[in-house]
Order: C-alpha cells, then sequence, then structure tokens
C-alpha cells in the first residue's frame, strides 16, 4: 500500500510565477490536509479537503493561495505569483476519515524556493 | 487560540541517557494528542498518539509519553536514547468533535544523540 505521495519534491520558482503542488493521498482516504512548514518553525495548518470540498481553509493565505481535490485525480495545492516568503516546505497528510483519532499519515513534501 | 509549546528547541544526548521531551497545550476541551519524528531527509512518522483510557501510551522504538490532563502536558520519553534516535520530534493536538481536522503542532526539538 503506497503511502501518501507529493510532487515534485523540489520546486524552484522565480519571483511572479507560480507554484502548484500536488499530493495523492493514501489508498482508501478521502481526506487531505496541507501544512506548511517554514524554516525553524512546526508545521502550519493551511486547508482541509475532502473529495470536491474544502472543509476548512482557516489557515490558507487569502490571496494567491488555492487548493482543490477533484473527484480524479491528486489535490492541488497553488501559489499564484510567488515571493520569497512562500519559500517553505509544504506537507500534505491524508486520513480515511476526520475522526480526532484517526491518525494523519504524511508524504515526503515539497521543497519551494523562490528565487 | 490553541497553541502547542514544546520547551526544548535542540537536546543534545549521550547515548544511553534518558529522554524527556517537555509539551504543552493550551485547550481546555477534550483532545487527542500525538507524537511524530521527522528523521533526516525522511517524512513525519507517527511516534504514538493518545484518545482516551490509559494516560501512558506506548508507542514504536521504545517511545512513551504520559498525558497528563491537570497540567495540559503530553511529554515524551525514552529510558535510553541511540544514535540512529537522532532526529526532529513534533508534538500536535487535534481537538476531539467538530468539523476540524487539523492537527496544531508544536515547533519541534531537535534532538542530537552523540555515539
Amino acid at each position: 500500500n503506497a503511502g501518501v505521495m507529493q510532487n515534485p519534491r523540489h520546486l524552484v520558482r522565480r519571483r511572479g510565477q507560480e507554484a502548484r503542488l500536488r499530493c495523492s493521498p493514501m489508498k482508501g482516504h478521502s481526506h487531505v490536509y496541507w501544512y506548511r512548514q517554514l524554516p525553524e518553525e512546526g508545521l502550519k495548518f493551511m486547508v482541509y479537503l475532502q473529495k470536491e470540498n474544502i472543509i476548512d481553509e482557516s489557515g490558507m493565505p487569502k490571496e494567491r493561495f488555492s487548493a482543490e481535490f477533484p473527484k480524479e485525480g491528486p489535490s492541488i495545492l497553488r501559489i499564484q505569483q510567488v515571493v520569497r516568503g512562500d519559500s517553505a516546505a509544504y506537507f500534505c497528510a491524508s486520513s480515511p476519515t476526520s475522526r480526532s483519532y484517526n491518525e494523519q499519515f504524511f508524504g515526503p513534501g515539497t521543497r519551494l524556493t523562490v528565487l | 487560540a490553541q497553541s502547542v509549546s514544546q520547551h526544548n528547541h535542540h537536546v543534545i544526548l549521550s547515548e544511553a541517557a534518558s529522554l524527556e521531551l517537555g509539551c504543552n497545550y493550551s485547550y481546555g476541551g477534550t483532545v487527542n494528542l500525538f507524537w511524530y519524528v521527522q528523521y533526516p531527509g525522511q517524512h513525519l512518522q507517527l511516534l504514538l498518539k493518545y484518545f482516551s483510557g490509559d494516560p501512558l501510551v506506548k508507542g514504536i522504538k521504545g517511545f512513551e509519553a504520559e498525558f497528563i490532563k491537570s497540567k495540559f502536558s503530553f511529554n515524551l520519553r525514552k529510558p535510553s536514547v541511540q544514535w540512529s534516535d537522532t532526529a526532529e520530534y513534533f508534538c500536535a493536538v487535534k481537538r476531539n468533535g467538530g468539523s476540524q481536522g487539523n492537527l496544531i503542532f508544536g515547533k519541534g526539538t531537535k534532538l542530537s544523540v552523540k555515539p
């Protein structure tokens, strides 16, 4: 059973470009979470999605960031017009349900560098 | 706002020393508690979790943690560390119930074990 897959693992963008980060949850998992980790910081929640629905986007910046989890295919975190401050590691996690005791399984992360 | 505090930023121990990493959270309701570990170059993995019952929880690789509700604490312990325990350790909290699915993470504690 493959774990949570993320690609690309490393992404370099120039200021003003768009970044697209992909996450394929574990098989059988329909809940996806995105977190961002800045240097010397813990992971910060960004958005929680189920198939075709955004459940909680309270941690997502209001501008330039969007996320989706279509019926078919991976979840996408999209950052438009990237700035240097967007440089971070972006982690995706999945769980089978949203029940509190469920473990979230994490992917390897995408390290975004904005030049 | 809910928060998770990890008291130590960087801990350096010799092999066979005992380990205790502190974690306190600031939410007054019922919570589920997790410790994750991130080995160098790898993704986050669950060490152990608490959601109900015995407040002393045993995890993988000889780790354990004790939930003390009156102190809002969930400290991680290991009686005798090994060089292979060198990693970053994250405490995380999830509210029980409601629609929120996200984990709230501490900033992490880096553990370096000297051989």
